[in-house]
């Protein structure tokens, strides 16, 4: 079946620093969805990449949609404390509106 | 937050003991999902309903079983718990067709003894 996986599982981070955070998908997707969770909370939609190479740019957020549409990563610039939480990425797979989840990047930062 | 709620949001049974969650949204969408979330496996689909009395089963359903006799409600149910499911079990809707977002209830935290 299809599998959506994402490096690093933790990333520490110093606040004002930049990071990437990155998933790969074993097949092609039609889209790729960002989420984020932060701590004892629930996941939140960020964002949705449909185009092969799609850019999309929240704040100091970045999104990118791989050429084959098999990957996706996001670049976070000038980390803040409130950047803190678990990202995941989630491909739909199959009919029926179903989402396969990475298994997240959990984002700690260091003031 | 698209008008979900789960309830319970804490609960703490024993092994063999029959539990049900459940998951009731406000705004009639059509697709319904539950979810659990363990450390290290990211969420992992159960479950998931697309109408009335039409359910499916997801990557993880051996040991759950599902109702949706309502639009808006959508039970989970451990018909003999297992400490293997001690987890945090979320609800999700996807609002509308084509778009595949999804919208998450706050979730809740079950533990079996």
């Amino acid at each position: 079946g299809q599998q959506v996986m994402q490096i690093p599982q933790y990333q520490h981070v110093q606040e004002g620093e930049d990071f990437t955070t990155y998933c790969n998908s074993s097949t092609t997707l039609s889209n790729i969805q960002w989420y984020k969770q932060r701590p004892g909370g629930h996941p939140v939609f960020l964002i949705q990449l449909v185009k092969s190479g799609e850019v999309k740019k929240q704040k100091r957020l970045t999104f990118q949609f791989g050429e084959a549409k098999k990957n996706s990563s996001l670049h976070i610039t000038a980390t803040q404390t409130t950047d803190v939480g678990t990202y995941f990425c989630a491909g739909p797979w199959a009919a029926g509106n179903k989402l396969t989840f990475g298994g997240g990047t959990r984002v700690l930062v260091k003031p | 937050d698209a008008g979900i709620t789960q309830s319970p949001r804490h609960k703490v049974t024993e092994t063999g003991t029959p539990v049900t969650l459940r998951c009731h949204q406000t705004e009639n969408h059509r697709y319904m999902y539950w979810y659990r979330q363990d450390p290290g496996h990211g969420l992992r689909l159960i479950h998931y309903s697309y109408g009335v009395k039409d359910t499916d089963k997801g990557e993880v359903s051996d040991g759950y079983s599902v109702s949706r006799s309502k639009t808006e409600d959508f039970l989970l149910t451990l018909e003999s718990a297992t400490s293997s499911q001690t987890s945090v079990y979320f609800c999700a809707i996807t609002q509308g067709s084509g778009g595949y977002e999804q919208f998450f209830g706050p979730g809740t935290r079950l533990t079996v003894l």
